[in-house]
């Protein structure tokens, strides 16, 4: 069966950087375009970052601003997010989810496996 | 970016009871409108995609409709196991990929 297993997060100061990592089992990574998403504590869902399965795209939200990139090992099977200059409010729990539609910006993606989360706490 | 809005924020409802939850895009999305559920604690689920397709292994309680920019998910006699947080995502005006904020189903 899918798993989707995240790891990284932690307790960070201000200004500090993370580098979570998901590692996938139980389908063909390198067919599925990935993605990150994000809750802040108490609240809604938040998307992060794309990456396509050929590493051909990525995309990033605009709270992003050039802080976070996203990249691939398809040979490790493992999706990164590397977080630069952390904020207060980048606190959350961040998940790693597959995209289950093969084509990017085809209206059909949709995130149909989800990782059990990574929790990020940015503090002083 | 398109805004989506869910209405109610929260609701009870008893089991066995019909509930409905509403999802409302700020553009028109065609039927690019997919649901979720998440219960305390864990990952969200995907339910519904494009709208009224049932994702594999979902219950036939679960069904989805809409298309525009009006969008409604609806639990036919609801189970315990039903009580949980449901999120719409639309996926037409991409990226980003935006969800609504949340409707909290609660046990009366």
């Amino acid at each position: 069966q899918v798993q989707l297993v995240e790891s990284g997060g932690g307790v960070v100061q201000p200004g500090n950087s993370l580098r979570l990592s998901c590692v996938a089992s139980g389908f063909t990574f390198s067919s599925y375009g990935m993605h990150w998403v994000r809750q802040s504590p108490g609240k809604g869902l938040e998307w992060v970052a794309v990456i396509w399965s050929d590493v051909s795209y990525k995309y990033y939200a605009d709270f992003v601003k050039g802080r976070f990139t996203i990249s691939r090992a398809n040979s490790k099977n493992t999706l990164y997010l590397q977080l630069n200059d952390l904020r207060a409010d980048d606190t959350g729990m961040y998940y790693c989810v597959r995209d289950g539609y093969d084509l990017i910006l085809a209206g059909l993606n949709r995130f149909d496996h989800w990782g059990e989360g990574t929790l990020v706490t940015v503090a002083s | 970016d398109v805004q989506m809005t869910q209405s109610p924020s929260s609701l009870s409802a008893s089991v066995g009871d019909r509930v409905t939850i509403t999802c409302r895009s700020s553009q028109r999305i065609s039927t690019y409108l997919n649901w979720y559920q998440q219960k305390p604690g864990k990952a969200p689920k995907l339910l519904i995609y494009a709208a009224s397709t049932l994702q594999g292994g979902v219950p036939s309680r679960f069904s989805g409709s809409g298309s525009g920019t009006d969008f409604a998910l609806t639990i036919s006699n609801l189970e315990p196991e039903d009580f949980a947080t449901y999120y719409c995502q639309q996926s037409y005006s991409t990226p980003p990929w935006t969800f609504g904020q949340g409707t909290k189903v609660e046990i009366k």
